[in-house]
């Protein structure tokens, strides 16, 4: 069975240049996450969608953050303008529901210069 | 955010040796969950942990979820080279509100 897969796995970008992250979940997950995992820390939820509903995005920035999960399967993640701080792993994760096992892809590594 | 406290932050330790590392949280939590990160990967789980007191093993490793639900320990015995790698708790509870949590990660070196 596929795990998450993500991509781009890595992208360097100038700041104030945009980037977008796409992600496709387990299949049979109806649960999506995102999740931001700057270096040296654990990662730290951004949203959790419920199929195509985003039912927790209170740690999202949504000044220039965005996400969305228009059929309830895959998600993109985009941050328009890139800032030197949002240099991090952005890590997506599924699960069969909340509450349940949370298991994550290899993660899209951002570099803003 | 809310993070758990994780100790040790790191260690080194001898081919061969026992490893001991733990989570401890002010919250009550009803799941437990032992993640692994290598280098330049996303997080893989290990043990999950659903029941107060439960101890689990996978392998060379053995987790328990403690009594009082706000802490957890993770063993792994004879550590090998490939053991390396960043070991992450998080915690997880019944409200559909309440994200998963995660400690700031025990960082591991094995010398061969």
């Amino acid at each position: 069975e596929a795990g998450v897969v993500q991509s781009p796995r890595y992208k360097i970008i100038e700041k104030k240049q945009p980037v977008a992250f796409w992600c496709n979940p387990i299949s049979g997950h109806n649960t999506l996450y995102w999740y931001r995992q700057n270096l040296g820390q654990g990662p730290e939820l951004l949203i959790r969608y419920e199929n195509e509903e985003a039912v927790d995005d209170s740690q999202l920035p949504k000044d220039r953050f965005s996400a969305e999960r228009l059929k309830g399967v895959d998600s993109t993640l985009k941050i328009q303008p890139a800032e030197l701080g949002d240099s991090a792993v952005y890590l997506c994760a599924s699960s069969e529901g909340s509450g349940n096992t949370i298991y994550f892809g290899e993660g899209s590594w951002l570099t803003v210069v | 955010g809310q993070q758990l406290n994780q100790s040790p932050q790191s260690m080194f330790i001898q081919e061969g040796e026992d490893v001991s590392m733990n989570c401890t949280s002010s919250s009550i939590f009803n799941t437990w969950l032992w993640y692994k990160q290598d280098p330049g990967e996303g997080p893989v789980l290990l043990i999950a942990l659903y029941k107060a007191g439960e101890l689990t093993s996978n392998g060379r490793l053995t987790a328990q979820f403690g009594i009082t639900r706000k802490d957890s320990f993770l063993n792994i015995s004879a550590s090998i080279p490939s053991d390396v790698g960043i070991y992450f708790c998080a915690g997880l509870s019944n409200s559909e509100n309440t994200p998963l949590v995660f400690g700031k990660g025990t960082r591991l070196s094995v010398i061969a």
